[in-house]
């Protein structure tokens, strides 16, 4: 079945450092990947998505390419805030053998100090 | 912006009680969707909802879990009886069309079972 591997957090940074959170995916067929970002006290916010292979979703600042060679969906941002603290959690939606549903990874809590 | 609504926010409830989690979707989306994360681990899909049925469900999703749309707008998730590994964040969630795109995700339930 489908699967997704995130790095482990809390990954602790200081303000305006680069980020990196590797996520990589196993599905059959070609799935759709996305990035989910959970604030403090809210809910899952769609961050980005990407439908097929080679596409960079992006938004706010991060980016993450769909890699079909390598399985991968990386999430990065060039210089995080404060703002940007909360859990990433990767996803993907499997055309075939995924159903009618997401498949998520355990999540990334993220830590931005000054 | 279109909201998925959760209540309560947090519900303590004793082991073997019967408990009802509460959801109300986009009003315009046709399907439905339960997904829990216990403490650390994955987001985990349970249930999905389409057309007044259940389309498809995980094997967590035993004969103790239960959901209906009992008026059109609401959408309940039904343990009957609570073991203390229910203990989770369960997040409902909508969806208006086709593909992964368009999930709208609550900011979920926090269920401890003691």
């Amino acid at each position: 079945g489908n699967s997704v591997t995130q790095m482990e957090g809390p990954v602790t940074l200081s303000e305006e450092a680069f980020l990196t959170i590797n996520c990589t995916y196993t599905a059959t067929g070609y799935p759709s990947l996305f990035w989910y970002v959970q604030y403090p006290g809210e809910g899952l916010q769609l961050l980005l998505k990407a439908t097929k292979a080679d596409d960079k979703g992006s938004n706010k600042g991060f980016e993450a390419t769909y890699r079909k060679e390598t399985t991968s969906f990386h999430l990065e941002k060039g210089s995080v805030q404060v703002s940007d603290s909360a859990v990433y959690f990767c996803a993907l939606w499997g055309v075939t053998g995924g159903g009618n549903k997401l498949t998520f990874g355990t999540g990334t809590q993220l830590k931005v100090e000054l | 912006e279109p909201e998925v609504t959760q209540t309560p926010s947090h519900q303590v409830t004793q082991m073997g009680q019967e408990v009802i989690l509460r959801c109300v979707p986009i009003s315009n989306h046709l399907y439905f969707y339960w997904y829990r994360q216990i403490l650390g681990q994955k987001v985990e899909f349970l249930v999905s909802f389409y057309n007044n049925e259940i389309s498809e469900k995980s094997e967590i999703f035993d004969d103790q879990f239960s959901v209906e749309r009992p008026d059109g707008s609401n959408f309940t998730l039904k343990i009957r009886s609570t073991k203390l590994e229910d203990s989770a964040m369960y997040f409902c969630a909508s969806r208006g069309g086709t593909g992964g795109y368009g999930y709208t995700f609550g900011s979920g339930t926090r269920l401890t079972v003691v």
